[in-house]
Parts: structure tokens; sequence; C-alpha cells
């Protein structure tokens, strides 16, 4: 059963123009929300994260938005770097439903940006 | 600051062998995660050790289990490979059980033949 979801396996965007990762879940004990960058040959890299009682976080050319309601989330990058091409994966936790902090990861988006 | 490193960076096994893939926490940080990423999927978490002690496994059998030193390094043991345990083990660490935002090492790519 596939908690966290990324339904798109691949995504291509012009260099300059805005990519939307998105993501949905099923589980609505989660309340913590996480985006991490992978490049190939390396460990997955921690972006961007938001907690449940938020709609939105920014960093930069990052945005994440939480909808609880439709259980979905999405990563907004404005504008896309040709640098900004790899695997993006979403990440949810139940941080305050036990002691553990695990976290169960969506199958990835890989993001291309065309120059 | 040190990251999270592994050890070693890729190792074949034929099935039923042994196995114990190791991992340095980032300085400062008293827990490590253990995940398996089979090709094609995001990682699945298989346990945490929190100041030498497991706090909470994941859908894994027994023959996966692991260790964290007085030092908060950490080791995988997997016995009696299968095929199917072909896949990047990544370790992650963390200040704390509870803290979300965890550091991940580059992994081990382990083929079982």
């Amino acid at each position: 059963d596939q908690q966290v979801k990324q339904n798109s396996p691949s995504l291509s965007v012009q260099e300059g123009r805005i990519s939307i990762l998105n993501c949905d879940y099923t589980n609505s004990m989660f309340d913590y929300f996480l985006w991490y960058k992978k490049y190939p040959a390396e460990g997955p890299t921690f972006l961007i994260s938001i907690s449940s009682i938020k709609d939105k976080n920014e960093d930069g050319r990052f945005t994440v938005f939480l909808n609880k309601s439709a259980k979905h989330l999405s990563l907004h990058i404005v504008p896309s770097q040709p640098g900004d091409s790899a695997v993006y994966f979403c990440a949810a936790s139940a941080q305050y439903g036990g002691a553990t902090n695990k976290l169960i990861f969506g199958t990835g988006t890989l993001l291309a940006v065309q120059p | 600051e040190t990251g999270v490193t592994q050890s070693p960076t890729h190792l074949i096994k034929t099935r039923g062998q042994q196995v114990t893939l190791r991992c340095s926490s980032q300085s400062g940080h008293n827990t490590v995660s253990w995940y398996q990423q089979a090709l094609g999927q995001g990682p699945q978490f298989i346990f945490q050790y929190y100041r030498e002690e497991e706090n909470g496994r994941g859908n894994f059998p027994p023959r996966f289990s692991g260790l964290q030193f007085p030092n908060y390094s950490s080791e995988l043991n997997v016995n009696a490979l299968e095929l199917d345990d072909s896949a990047l083990y990544l370790c992650a660490s963390s200040f704390g059980a509870r803290v979300n935002e965890q550091f991940f090492g580059p992994g081990t790519r382990l083929t079982v033949l």
C-alpha cells in the first residue's frame, strides 16, 4: 500500500519556466512533509519542508504548497535551471505519532530542465 | 563539519551470504536511520537507532539487523541474502529521534547474484 504517491515518473521543463512536482498521500496521520532532491550516485539532499499547520513554505526559488483536505502537496521551482535536473522525492512523517522519525517516501519524479 | 559517509560504495555478494554495511553519522548527530531503495522505487525505512538502541523498525524480516556504536556510527547486517536484497542502502543521520530533516549518505549499492 503506497501511502505517498508521485504519479508523474518524469517531467520536462524549459529553462526559466516553472516546474511543478506533485505528491499525494493517503495517511491522515502525516503531519510533516519534505522534498528531497537526488542526483545519480549521491544520497538524497533535503530541499524544503512544511508542517501540516501551514499551507505554504517558501525558500528562494522553491515553494511547497500543502492542501490537507485534498491530501496533496506540490513543489514549485521558479525559475527552473538546468542544475535542477534530478530525481525529486516527496516524503512524509507522523512526527507526533510515535518516537520514531520514520520517513515514507514516494517513488520520485525525474525532472529534466532543458537549456 | 563532516557529512554522512558510507562504506563500501559497491558490493557484490551471492545468495545465502551475509553482508555488513557501515555508516558514519554527521558530526553532532546521535540518530541513524537505514533505508533500502530498490530500482525505480523510493527509499523504504528499515530501522532507526537512537543512542545505541533500536528505535523503530519498518516491514523488514529479522535477518536485517543493526548496531549503533558509542560514537553514533552504525552497521546494517543482512543474513541469508536473497536476490531481492539487491538495492541501494542509504543511511541518514539526525540529531534526536524526532527531527525530521535527516541528512543522507551517498549509499552502498549491493548486488546479490
